[in-house]
Parts: structure tokens; C-alpha cells; sequence
């Protein structure tokens, strides 16, 4: 059976720091991948995905995930978090006909 | 205007009632989803339907019913609301596999 698997609960992290949120998958051919991230009372923006071709994937707001096929991991990174950052984020894989989502992280930036 | 739309926003009914929520995308979209989100777990799926004749059911299905009237409008009902029904409700569109999300209904039952 699918299931995406975030690690962490929650992610306390200061203002300028650098950011990694974790993401495994289990599937057995190769999913496609997606970050999105909810604000406070607000609805799922797509932050990026990974369909094929380069595992390095650029998105919004300056986040980047990077897939590895050995590890069935699709991290995603932020080389300087901002304080507009804190919101909670969710990993996603698509497979089959349906998308299976993590738990999510909740991302907490301290000034 | 947001390309899918969910009405109401938010909801307090009691233990028993039919509710329905509604969902509406203006992208054109075949396929349309019903997740709902529970603290700490995340979303999981209750319906999705690739257009008006095809109707799925998702993980979580037991205790709601959709009908997809028309290719933009998807709607899930719950014939008699429960507590544990309490959630946030998101509908989404999709065309292949990038997903759109409504801005959510928060359905409380008492």
C-alpha cells in the first residue's frame, strides 16, 4: 500500500536559518511528488512537484526538494527562511488514480 | 475569483442532520476530489470522480455520498452527520496529476 511518511511534527527554526523538511514515500514504481503548504485558515498552495527529468525541482517562495529514488525520499529545503514561511506543509504522492498526503510539519520561524 | 469554490465555509449542524457541501471549479477540470483533514493526520481522501459518470471511493468513505452534477460541480454529502464528522472539508479539481484545492469548509457537528 502507498503511504508518505513526514517525520516530523513540528520544526522550530530562526529567521535567516536554513530550513529541511523531510519526506518519505513507499511505493513501488515511481510517484509522483508534491509539496504544498497551508497557511492558518487558508486552503493548499502547491509549492512544487517532481513528475520526471531532473531530481533537483525549483518552486515557489524560494523552496527547492530534490528526489531520491534510493533513499524514496522528496525533501524539501530553503536555503533562508523568512518569517512569512511559518505554516504547515505537506508532502503528497500521486499514484494510482489518487494522492496520498503525509501527516504534515508545522514550521514555527522564531525572529 | 478563486478557480474552485466551496460553499459554506464554515458549518455547525447536530448529531443526525443531512448536510451537503458544495463544490464548484471553473478550470475545466475532469477530475474532482473530497478530502477531509483531521489534526495530525493530515488529508485523506473520501471520494474522487474523473467525470460525471465515474464516481470512486477514497479511503474514508463510509458515512458520505457525492454526486457530480455536472463536470464543474461536485458535491458530498453526509446523510446523517456523526461528531467524528467534525473536519475541515476540501474539495479539489485536477487535470492529470497537479491538484487544485478549494479554501475548505469547517464542518462541526454536535
Amino acid at each position: 500500500a502507498q503511504s508518505v511518511t513526514q517525520p516530523d511534527i513540528h520544526i522550530t527554526v530562526s529567521e535567516g536559518a536554513s530550513l529541511e523538511l523531510r519526506c518519505n514515500y513507499s511505493y513501488g514504481a515511481t510517484p509522483y511528488l508534491f509539496w504544498y503548504v497551508q497557511s492558518p485558515g487558508q486552503g493548499l498552495q502547491l509549492l512544487l512537484k517532481y513528475f520526471s527529468g531532473d531530481t533537483l525541482v525549483q518552486g515557489i517562495k524560494g523552496f527547492e526538494a530534490e528526489f531520491k529514488r534510493s533513499q524514496s525520499s522528496f525533501n524539501l529545503r530553503k536555503p533562508s527562511v523568512h518569517w512569512s514561511d511559518a505554516a504547515e506543509y505537506f508532502c503528497a504522492v500521486g499514484a494510482g488514480n489518487q494522492f496520498y498526503f503525509g501527516t504534515g510539519t508545522s514550521l514555527t520561524v522564531i525572529p | 475569483d478563486a478557480d474552485v469554490t466551496q460553499t459554506p465555509r464554515n458549518r455547525i449542524t447536530k448529531t443526525g442532520k443531512r448536510i451537503m457541501l458544495e463544490c464548484s471549479q471553473t478550470k475545466g477540470h475532469d477530475r474532482m476530489y473530497w478530502y477531509r483533514q483531521d489534526p495530525g493526520l493530515g488529508l485523506r481522501l473520501i471520494y474522487y470522480s474523473f467525470d460525471v459518470k465515474d464516481i470512486n471511493k477514497g479511503e474514508i468513505s463510509d458515512g458520505y455520498s457525492v454526486s457530480r452534477q455536472a463536470q464543474a460541480k461536485f458535491s458530498l454529502s453526509l446523510e446523517s452527520a456523526i461528531p467524528n464528522q467534525t473536519a475541515l472539508y476540501f474539495c479539489a479539481s485536477a487535470q492529470g496529476f497537479e491538484q487544485f484545492f478549494g479554501p475548505g469548509t469547517r464542518l462541526t457537528v454536535l
